[in-house]
């Protein structure tokens, strides 16, 4: 089945500065890698997608970058500000067997933006 | 349109007991998946119904179980629960079952003593 492994589990910036997470996927049929920002005790928002026709895509201050050919994608929020600070979390949408599919995520990043 | 909503909110239970949960799509949505989230193993894909049907199943026991009304509405049920138990439950729904952008509930936080 897909493994997908994110990287770093913590993040620290300042204020204005610019934070990249990344991610590593293993099977080479998934075709969709959602991005979700969670806010302590809520529930995780979509905050980008990619799909792999697609090797980029920006939305505001967040960008998400797909290579599928070495299986890994990014997410970068330029200008970081305080209110970015939460656990994101990459997913990628595998085949589970029989055409199903089902997202498999990351461990999570837990950034903090310092003020 | 309303978001996705999950009851009941917190729930605290003693070993061997059993409960469900239940989660309301999105209007329109006929995919809902459940997830549970724990700190040690973050995100875990439970299973997903679609149209009544269970599309896709991850890797729990069979203590694990759901199921998916007309209305698209779903419930998860846990038997014979377990410490390990404890966890905050997602649901998520999309419009279609496949690769699809999936919309989460608030999870319900059960806590097994």
């Amino acid at each position: 089945g897909e493994n997908v492994e994110q990287h770093p589990s913590t993040l620290s910036v300042q204020e204005g500065d610019s934070a990249v997470i990344k991610c590593t996927y293993s099977d080479s049929a998934s075709n969709y890698f959602p991005w979700y920002k969670q806010e302590l005790g809520k529930r995780p928002q979509l905050i980008i997608d990619i799909r792999s026709n697609v090797g980029e895509k920006k939305d505001q201050r967040i960008a998400v970058t797909l290579n599928k050919t070495a299986k890994h994608f990014s997410l970068h929020i330029t200008e970081t500000q305080p209110e970015d600070s939460a656990v994101y979390f990459c997913a990628a949408s595998g085949e589970s067997g029989g055409s199903n599919y089902k997202l498999t995520f990351g461990k999570g990043t837990l950034l903090t933006v310092n003020p | 349109k309303a978001g996705v909503t999950q009851t009941p909110r917190y729930l605290i239970k003693t070993r061997g007991q059993q409960v469900t949960l239940s989660c309301s799509p999105i209007s329109g949505h006929r995919s809902v998946s459940w997830y549970q989230q724990t700190p040690g193993q973050g995100l875990q894909f439970l299973f997903e119904y679609f149209s009544e049907t269970q599309r896709n199943k991850g890797n729990f026991p069979g203590r694990f179980s759901g199921r998916q009304f007309s209305n698209s509405r779903s419930e998860m049920n846990v038997s014979t629960l377990e410490l390990g138990d404890s966890a905050l439950y997602l649901c998520a729904s999309s419009f279609f079952s496949g690769e699809e952008t999936q919309y989460f509930g608030p999870g319900t936080r059960l806590l097994v003593l």
